[in-house]
């Protein structure tokens, strides 16, 4: 079975603009998490939705957003884009029901700002 | 608010010998604990979990990890490490009684060196 895909792997962008990332969760998993891992830092919490609502949101400004649609894919908005937004985003599947389930990653987007 | 801390920047282990790679926590309720690794320029892999039960879990790859709620620690072993095992490994925790909906709370990420 596939595991968590994402798109695309790396990008490139310049600050101000925007940026789109994807992900594809594990088959059968509905809820999805977003998470920025900055260079030599652990990931950071950014948003979590199931069921197309977001279900939790870590400190994170408003020019970060997210959506799931109803095949539970999701995607992370990036706006008016900062050098300090160059990181790797992960995103992550999982079951729901419990919060004992296990979070799957995956291989991530890595984003470069200039 | 739930925190990790992985006090070690860098292990270095020789080949065949035991490793540990320290974690302690906290958080308010019962832990829900973690831990993941990461192979240079990839994603994180799911290595093991402690929910609830027994205190000495059993993982992927020959990893175990031991929970102690008195020191509130949760280290990760392995008995022989291999060359291949390194990597960057990162402890985390949920709250499973948190408002966070399914936020992990991640170390810093200590670096395991295993020489031949």
């Amino acid at each position: 079975d596939a595991g968590v895909t994402q798109s695309p792997t790396h990008l490139i962008k310049t600050r101000g603009q925007h940026v789109t990332l994807r992900c594809s969760p594990i088959s059968g998993h509905k809820s999805v998490s977003w998470y920025q891992q900055v260079l030599g830092q652990g990931p950071q919490f950014i948003f979590q939705y199931y069921e197309k609502e977001e279900r939790g949101r870590g400190n994170f400004p408003d020019r970060f957003s997210a959506r799931q649609f109803p095949n539970y894919s999701s995607e992370l908005n990036v706006n008016a884009l900062l050098l300090g937004d160059s990181a790797l985003y992960l995103c992550a599947s999982s079951l729901v029901g419990s919060s004992g389930n296990t979070i799957y990653f995956g291989e991530g987007s890595w984003l470069t700002v200039v | 608010a739930q925190s990790v801390a992985q006090p070690e920047d860098q292990v270095n282990v020789a080949e065949g010998n035991p490793l540990t790679v320290k974690c302690t926590y906290s958080v308010s309720g019962n832990p829900y604990l973690f831990w993941y690794v990461q192979y240079p320029n990839r994603g994180l892999q799911f290595l093991l979990k402690y929910i609830t039960g027994d205190n000495l879990v059993k993982g992927s790859y020959g990893f175990e990890a031991e929970f102690n709620k008195s020191q509130t620690s949760f280290h990760l072993k392995k008995p022989s490490a291999l060359v291949s095992d390194s990597a960057l490994y990162f402890c985390a925790v949920r709250d499973p009684y948190g408002n966070a909906g399914n936020m992990l709370t991640f170390g810093g990420g200590t670096r395991l060196m295993v020489k031949p």
